[in-house]
């Protein structure tokens, strides 16, 4: 089992809907990242939160500490939201400068004109 | 402020060559990560180096080395490639204080690398 659980894998939407993909993950964390890719590889951080909820523009990204999960939230999509989006989990400090980070799988949103 | 650069951006290797790939870090960075992302999957922790030092590392064999050079830019080295080494290699820079804080992960767009 990945420590890192994505859903949907996959995700199509029309324009304008509201979207909203699920992140789990099974271990204690110092921080929780979305990110998002687009074909050809680039990788963009969203967002980096470790409690509550955080807005930028029509992206909202929330995290519950005590049930291990976060979600990013989507408002009024477009079809240039289309993209992998990934979550990542930072684990808890071990006491060495290690800040790996544990990727899920990524879903993949299209969204339709 | 600058981003993440990595050079090349395409490559295609033979079985059993070696490989450098390049990542100048962000303006201001001094820690560099390295990623494999297998195609369809997320990406892999490879390496980490922190004042160039290597201080934490994934599951990776030896044959993959890298380099942190004092302008914090780096270096991935592979030996003897595999063809399962086929992949996207991202590298990522972030700012970590004297506390041990991290600022957040700045990417760059990865260097495609194909062996065949």
């Amino acid at each position: 089992k990945n420590e890192v659980e994505q859903s949907p894998q996959n995700l199509t939407a029309q324009e304008g809907e509201f979207i909203t993909i699920n992140c789990s993950y099974s271990v204690g964390i110092s921080a929780l990242h979305w990110l998002q890719q687009h074909p050809g590889g680039g990788i963009v951080s969203l967002f980096m939160l470790s409690s509550g909820k955080k807005k930028h523009g029509r992206l909202i990204a929330t995290i519950n500490i005590q049930e291990k999960h976060s979600s990013l939230h989507i408002t009024a999509s477009h079809p240039r939201d289309s993209a992998v989006y990934i979550c990542a989990r930072r684990a808890l400090n071990s006491g060495g400068s290690n800040y790996k980070l544990t990727f899920g799988k990524g879903t993949l949103l299209t969204v339709n004109p | 402020e600058t981003g993440v650069t990595q050079s090349p951006t395409h490559l295609i290797k033979t079985r059993g060559q070696q490989v450098t790939l390049r990542c100048s870090s962000q303006s201001g960075h001094n820690t560099v990560s390295w990623y494999q992302q297998a195609l369809g999957q997320g990406p892999q922790f490879i390496f980490q180096y922190y004042r160039e030092e290597e201080n934490g590392r994934g599951n990776f064999p030896p044959r993959f080395s890298g380099l942190q050079f004092p302008n914090y830019s780096s270096e991935l080295n592979v030996n003897a490639l595999e063809l399962d080494d086929s992949a996207l290699y991202l590298c990522a820079s972030s700012l970590v204080s004297p506390g041990e804080n991290s600022y957040g992960y700045t990417f760059g767009s990865g260097t495609r690398l194909t062996v065949v």
